[in-house]
């Protein structure tokens, strides 16, 4: 069974930072092209990141350039997100999701999300 | 940026009426078009790619149309269980937006 699991949320100050994982399993990880979406509480679904299979092409949304990474160790077939600098605005279940395929392709598999939450 | 826009933002119908979910992306995005479900509490769930293409295990009720600019979401036979919210995304390109969704509840 294909299966994303994310850990590494929690409670943060303004300006402060975070890492995210995303452990893989179930599929082959260095195959696919992965992607960060986030939803604020209460609100809609925020793509946030994305990063190609080899880890070499990585884009990233208005909101979050310069202050969120993605990376990938497809070694340990795992997604991460490097998230320096921190805004109440940032506030939100961080999801990682898998594209279904090569190229352009939609979201086929998503983790259960971790919380994050920026707050003094 | 392509931003995408879906009308209406919430709707109530009864169990067996037909649903109608629009999805406008601002500009041409040919097919790259993919709508979600999600469901309260849960995580989203991939119904329909390439704006016409039913997801593996999707129930038939759902189908999608469209091409360019103009997409649709359709049920045919509102359920119970699809009672979420429906997300549109274009996925062509980055970055891969998503539209504000549409909330779809029983009347």
């Amino acid at each position: 069974e294909m299966q994303l699991v994310e850990s590494g949320g929690g409670l943060v100050q303004p300006g402060g930072s975070l890492r995210l994982s995303c452990a893989a399993s179930g599929f082959i990880f260095s195959s696919y092209e992965m992607n960060w979406v986030r939803q604020a509480p209460g609100k809609g679904l925020e793509w946030v990141s994305y990063i190609n299979s080899g880890g070499n092409k990585k884009y990233y949304a208005d909101s979050v350039e310069g202050r969120l990474t993605i990376s990938r160790d497809n070694a340990k077939n795992s997604l991460y997100l490097q998230m320096n600098n921190l805004r109440a605005e940032d506030t939100a279940v961080y999801y990682c999701a898998k594209d279904s395929g090569s190229g352009a392709t939609p979201f086929d598999i998503w983790g259960q999300g971790t919380m994050v939450t920026v707050s003094s | 940026d392509i931003q995408m826009t879906q009308s209406p933002s919430s709707l109530s119908a009864s169990v067996g009426d037909r649903v109608t979910i629009t999805c406008r992306a601002s500009q041409g995005i040919g097919n790259y078009l993919a709508w979600y479900q999600q469901k309260p509490g849960k995580v989203p769930n991939l119904l329909i790619y390439a704006a016409s293409t039913l997801q593996s295990g999707v129930p038939s009720r759902f189908s999608g149309s469209g091409s360019g600019t103009d997409f649709t979401l359709i049920i045919s036979s509102l359920q119970p269980e699809d009672v979420a919210t429906y997300y549109c995304q274009r996925y062509n390109s980055a970055p891969r937006t998503f539209g504000p969704g549409t909330k779809v509840e029983i009347k």
